[in-house]
């Protein structure tokens, strides 16, 4: 069954850009489902931060989407976060998840990563 | 964003209690709602979906109802391994949106 898989620093500095890598095993990123990143804070909860599919179309949330670049390696079959200009408020536990629909409807996140946690210090 | 507005935050209960969890949507979703659930230090793990269909290797002892904008996940007998978050989404637009989450401790 497909596995989820995420890596990158643990530790970024202020005004840097945290990048993140999701490594998808037993299946394929070319598939009719969306790849989604969510964090989750103490203070806000679980947060949706955006979604990509096969064709690389992406759907960010409004409250990020200004710093926000999710794209994805397909030979490599893995798909990418990059949040720029962090800050402390952005430090949180960060998932890449399946985001799997039926004709387009009722989407769900079926399959989690095992999550990273990434802190935004000096 | 639809705001989605779960109660209640925490709740005790003893094993085998009829347990009930309700989110509200600030609109109609449809039945574009999933639930999830958290253990400590683990990703969430998905319940139910669009509403009331129990997602594969679920428990039976879980369900999910609707009723307008009111959602409700039901745990019909509470089981030792249950006790963890709970936490609702909606599917119906971006951005997805989660309730705060509901922490079942055992009483």
């Amino acid at each position: 069954q497909v596995q989820l898989q995420e890596s990158g620093p643990g530790l970024v500095k202020p005004s840097g850009t945290l990048s993140l890598t999701c490594a998808v095993s037993g299946g394929s990123l070319i598939s009719d489902n969306w790849w989604s990143w969510v964090r989750q804070t103490p203070g806000r909860g679980l947060e949706w931060i955006g979604e990509i599919d096969q064709s690389g179309t992406t759907n960010y949330n409004p409250s990020l989407k200004s710093r926000v670049t999710i794209s994805m390696d397909k030979p490599k079959n893995e798909f990418s976060l990059n949040l720029r200009s962090v800050t402390a408020a952005d430090t949180a536990v960060f998932y890449c998840a399946r985001s799997l629909g039926v004709s387009g409807y009722y989407y769900r996140l079926d399959v989690w990563g095992q999550g990273t946690t990434v802190t935004v210090s000096s | 964003d639809i705001q989605m507005t779960q109660s209640p935050s925490s709740l005790s209960a003893s094993v085998g209690d009829r347990v009930t969890i309700t989110c509200r949507a600030s609109q109609s979703i449809s039945s574009s709602l999933n639930w999830y659930q958290q253990k400590p230090g683990k990703a969430p793990k998905l319940l139910i979906y669009a509403a009331s269909s129990l997602q594969s290797g679920v428990p039976s002892r879980f369900s999910g109802s609707a009723s307008g904008t009111d959602f409700t996940l039901t745990i019909s007998s509470l089981q030792p391994e249950d006790f963890a978050a709970y936490f609702c989404q909606q599917s119906y637009d971006t951005p997805w949106t989660f309730g705060r989450g509901t922490k079942v401790e055992i009483k």
